[in-house]
């Protein structure tokens, strides 16, 4: 089925191990990002992506890397994980070109991490 | 700077009650209005949407308007069912920010009771 695809779905980190999770769409959104979920803030922005070789830092990027080198995979990387990143991280992409956000965002299912 | 108020929940109900999700936001820009609904273990799937005053976005029976003059954008629905128990979230996208960011609410958790 068309859409995003994040993985892995579950994952337990010890405080200082690194690790990446990875964020693949079918749909040729130009525009990709990633958030994270934590009770009772909504959603918050860590990195966004408006096409291929191009990033850009969102609200709470700190502790937290992407690279865009094709236009489906946008994978986050947690350079030295801390409890703080104890969190549900979601992909969402879009196309580019709606200027009236008209599209709305294609989510994916969510990646649950616990770092201990 | 912009922002996304919507009412603690839970709200719990019982099965063809009425429904209504409080929604305020602030915004400096042109913003267009979402609502997204995230079912237990699962992604945010986009419920509804409107992109300028007076606007209704409506869809599966749930509907809300886009009132600037009252800057609200409160969701409802005539009658509730069971499977429309989820967690709500108010969104915001403004034109004028180039990030193209989503900003939410908190999220609502509604309760459906058969």
């Amino acid at each position: 089925n068309a859409g995003v695809t994040q993985t892995p779905k579950f994952q337990v980190l010890k405080t200082g191990q690194s690790m990446t999770l990875q964020c693949a769409q079918d749909m040729n959104h130009e525009y990709m990002s990633w958030y994270r979920q934590d009770p009772g803030m909504g959603l918050r922005l860590i990195h966004y992506s408006v096409g291929a070789g191009i990033t850009d830092q969102g609200e709470v990027p700190n502790g937290y890397n992407v690279s865009r080198s094709t236009t489906e995979d946008f994978p986050l990387r947690l350079l030295s994980a801390a409890p703080s990143q104890t969190s549900v991280y979601f992909c969402a992409s879009s196309y580019f070109a709606d200027k009236d956000r008209d599209y709305g965002y294609t989510f994916g299912s969510g990646t649950r991490l616990t770092v201990v | 700077g912009n922002s996304v108020t919507q009412m603690e929940g839970p709200v719990t109900l019982s099965e063809e009650a009425f429904l209504t999700i409080n929604c305020t936001y602030t915004a400096t820009g042109y913003p267009s209005l979402f609502w997204y609904v995230q079912y237990p273990g699962e992604g945010l799937q986009l419920l509804l949407k409107a992109t300028k005053a007076d606007d209704k976005g409506s869809n599966k029976g749930f509907e809300a308007t886009y009132r600037k003059e009252t800057t609200s954008f409160h969701l409802e629905k005539g009658s509730v069912q069971v499977s429309d128990s989820a967690v709500y979230f108010c969104a915001l996208s403004d034109r004028m920010d180039s990030s193209y960011k989503l900003i939410f609410g908190s999220g609502t958790r509604l309760l459906v009771r058969p």
